[in-house]
């Protein structure tokens, strides 16, 4: 079946380490997206990525990093310099706009991230 | 700069009730989309639907309804006969409609709770 893979579901980071989130589509979609939503928030754009080897930055870029280096794959490395990374993840693909026309975006199931 | 407010943070009905979910928007785009996404306890969004800024013809699906108004910059959701199954938190979200500017803006969300 096509979709968004996000994993892992749950991820514990300790202070002053790396991790990163993993997000795989075989929908052939265009772009991708990473979004992150804390309790009660809506959801605030990280990065996001139109085509292979380009991104840009969102809302809230500070602290993360991405690599677009295939269609199907945009990782995202919540780095130690993200003072508050304890949050839930959601990973976000859609096709190119036809026209003027956006596309849905189609999401993943999350990244739970939290501190030990 | 584009905002989306949704005003009820929560709502409570009882299984059966019909409810409205508020959106209101601001852009200064003329050109522009608004989305509903539904969030359920697994955590993943669901995309329900995509209305583009020069149709203001409501729309029905099933027991989905949506009111979509410029006038007033709202894109009201209402759930007919409602059931436990339908309690979620719903996302209104605004993009703009130009190449290269399909990032999403969410309002907070309404978590709707239906009870038996």
């Amino acid at each position: 079946d096509g979709g968004i893979t996000q994993s892992p579901k749950y991820l514990f980071r300790k202070e002053g380490q790396n991790v990163t989130l993993s997000c795989e589509q075989n929908l052939n979609h265009d772009a991708m997206y990473w979004y992150r939503q804390d309790p009660g928030q809506g959801l605030r754009l990280i990065y996001y990525s139109q085509i292979v080897n380009d991104f840009q930055k969102g809302d809230i870029a500070e602290g993360y990093s991405v690599s677009r280096e295939k269609k199907e794959s945009f990782p995202l490395t919540v780095t130690s310099a993200q003072k508050n990374p304890t949050a839930f993840y959601l990973c976000a693909s859609s096709l190119s706009p036809q026209g003027n026309s956006n596309q849905p975006q189609h999401f993943g199931d999350g990244t739970r991230l939290s501190i030990l | 700069a584009q905002k989306v407010t949704q005003a009820q943070t929560e709502i409570s009905v009882v299984e059966k009730e019909d409810v409205t979910l508020d959106c209101v928007y601001e852009t200064r785009d003329t050109t522009y989309y608004l989305f509903w996404y539904k969030q359920p306890p697994s955590g993943e969004l669901v995309f329900l639907i995509r209305r583009n800024s020069f149709d203001e013809q409501n729309e029905i699906s099933g027991r989905y309804s949506w009111n979509f108004q410029k006038s007033t910059s709202s894109f009201n959701f209402t759930i007919t006969a409602s059931q436990v199954v339908d309690s979620a938190v719903y996302f209104c979200a605004l993009s703009e409609a130009r190449r290269g500017s399909e990032k999403l803006v969410f309002g907070k969300g309404t978590k709707l709770t239906v009870n038996p």
